[in-house]
């Protein structure tokens, strides 16, 4: 079957870094997202992996290891609009989307 | 542009009763979905469409009916509601192309089923 994990939650200080991990087994890879949901709004698009290495956009960052089935995705400067949940996602072979259950990030002043 | 739009936005139904949920696009993009969002769980497909008059199965098709006569619209139906289609309900769209399309998410319908 196919799989995303990522931690349920995590909890970082304002003004710091912080790493969220996705791990994924699918059928097929044709790129990872990651997308950012404030509670109670839709999903808005944050970056977008498909070779490996590291994406840099501002204050986040996305890095993707094909051979380990891994990405990261960094928040530095952490804001307390940050606070939200950071869903991974991976296109399948199929084109198809597969979703994580997300991490909930709780940022505390 | 008002990008992707859902009507409505919340809805409680009782047991066996049907309705329409509508999703609206205004970014001319070929590909809709139709996802439900669950706590503890990853957004899971439930129809999408690859242009207008196409529609195809998802993850967790059962129960549901879509059809995209308009290339803008894309209606997702519940014929007879169960309390397990209690859920976020959250339309997309995204362009064509086999490069990185992100998808655009309309605000979600929240639905309770008693």
């Amino acid at each position: 079957g196919q799989n995303i994990d990522q931690p349920t939650e995590m909890t970082a200080t304002e003004g710091a870094i912080v790493q969220i991990n996705c791990t994924y087994q699918t059928s097929g890879f044709n790129g990872l997202f990651w997308y950012q949901q404030h509670a109670g709004e839709a999903p808005t698009f944050l970056s977008y992996n498909v070779l490996d290495g590291l994406e840099e956009k501002g204050r986040f960052s996305s890095f993707l290891s094909r051979s380990k089935g891994y990405s990261y995705l960094l928040l530095k400067e952490l804001q307390m609009k940050d606070s939200a949940s950071y869903l991974c996602a991976v296109r399948d072979r199929n084109y198809q989307l597969i979703w994580g259950a997300g991490t909930k990030l709780i940022i505390k002043p | 542009n008002a990008g992707v739009t859902q009507t409505p936005k919340f809805r409680v139904l009782k047991t066996g009763q049907s309705m329409t949920l509508l999703c609206a696009q205004d970014m001319n993009h070929e590909y809709m979905y139709w996802y439900r969002q669950d706590p503890g769980m990853g957004l899971r497909l439930i129809h999408y469409s690859v242009g207008e008059g196409t529609t195809a199965k998802g993850e967790v098709p059962d129960g549901y009916n879509v059809s995209r006569l308009k290339k803008q619209n894309f209606l997702l139906g519940l014929e007879s509601a169960a309390p397990s289609q209690t859920s976020v309900y959250f339309c997309a769209s995204s362009p064509l192309g086999d490069s990185y399309n992100e998808q655009f998410f309309g605000p979600g319908t929240r639905l309770t089923v008693l």
